[in-house]
């Protein structure tokens, strides 16, 4: 069963960097997944598509703050140069035929 | 630019029916797969529904099957969620979603403000 999994919760101080992760459930780990993020009160916004070979495409006007890296079934988002705005909920997805998949997000606050 | 333009939300009550529709704009609408997708108050976001570009296949999460039916109407640039007997669990904001491929399901690179549907009596 495809299944992506991702920490509740994480914290970094305003200007460092952090790093998020998403795994992928056991016999998956060359699916590439995609990265959102949901500020308080707003909709998803697509940050980009991340490749198991670590190769990333971002969506428009994403900052290169944002980057994407893979090792295994491991899919990495960091984000440096933390900023107050980066306080959010981050989701990882996948897809197969038909349908898709998220994590469970992650709410990162920015200390 | 992109933009997805949900409305038709509201209070239902339970086992009622509800009409979503998206309009879309920006993109060549008839090319890409598009998606519904909803977010439970306080919680994280559930796939709900898939079209494929020409409206040849529609895929559904089990929690909706048989009670939602998504269709889209490609002249108007426009796509639909009908939802019948909804419940309780149904409460949530809605989603429209469009994917980066036109066949299958793939990465969504376009979010809609979303709309709300509170299903309580």
């Amino acid at each position: 069963q495809l299944v992506l999994t991702q920490s509740p919760s994480a914290s970094a101080s305003l200007g460092a960097s952090v790093k998020l992760t998403c795994t992928l459930s056991s016999g998956h780990s060359s699916y590439a997944i995609a990265w959102h993020q949901q500020q308080p009160e707003k909709g998803p916004r697509y940050l980009m598509k991340l490749n198991s070979d670590g190769s990333h495409s971002k969506g428009d006007g994403i900052p290169d703050r944002f980057s994407g890296s893979s090792s295994g079934a491991e899919r990495y988002l960091t984000i440096s140069s933390l900023q107050s705005e980066d306080e959010a909920d981050y989701y990882c997805q996948t897809w197969g035929t038909g349908i898709l998949v998220f994590g469970g997000g992650t709410k990162l606050t920015v200390l | 630019q992109v933009q997805l333009v949900e409305s038709g939300g509201g209070v239902v009550q339970p086992g009622g029916s509800l009409r979503l529709s998206c309009a879309a704009s920006g993109f060549t609408f008839s090319s890409y797969g598009m998606h519904w997708v909803r977010q439970a108050p306080g919680k994280g976001l559930e796939w709900v529904a898939f079209i494929r570009y020409d409206g040849s296949n529609k895929y559904y999460a089990d929690s909706v099957k048989g009670r939602f039916t998504i269709s889209r109407d490609n002249s108007k640039n426009t796509l639909y969620l009908q939802m019948n007997s909804l419940r309780a669990e149904d409460t949530a904001v809605y989603y429209c979603a469009k994917d980066n491929y036109y066949d299958s399901s793939g990465p969504v690179d376009y979010w809609g403000q979303g709309t709300l549907v509170t299903v309580s009596s």
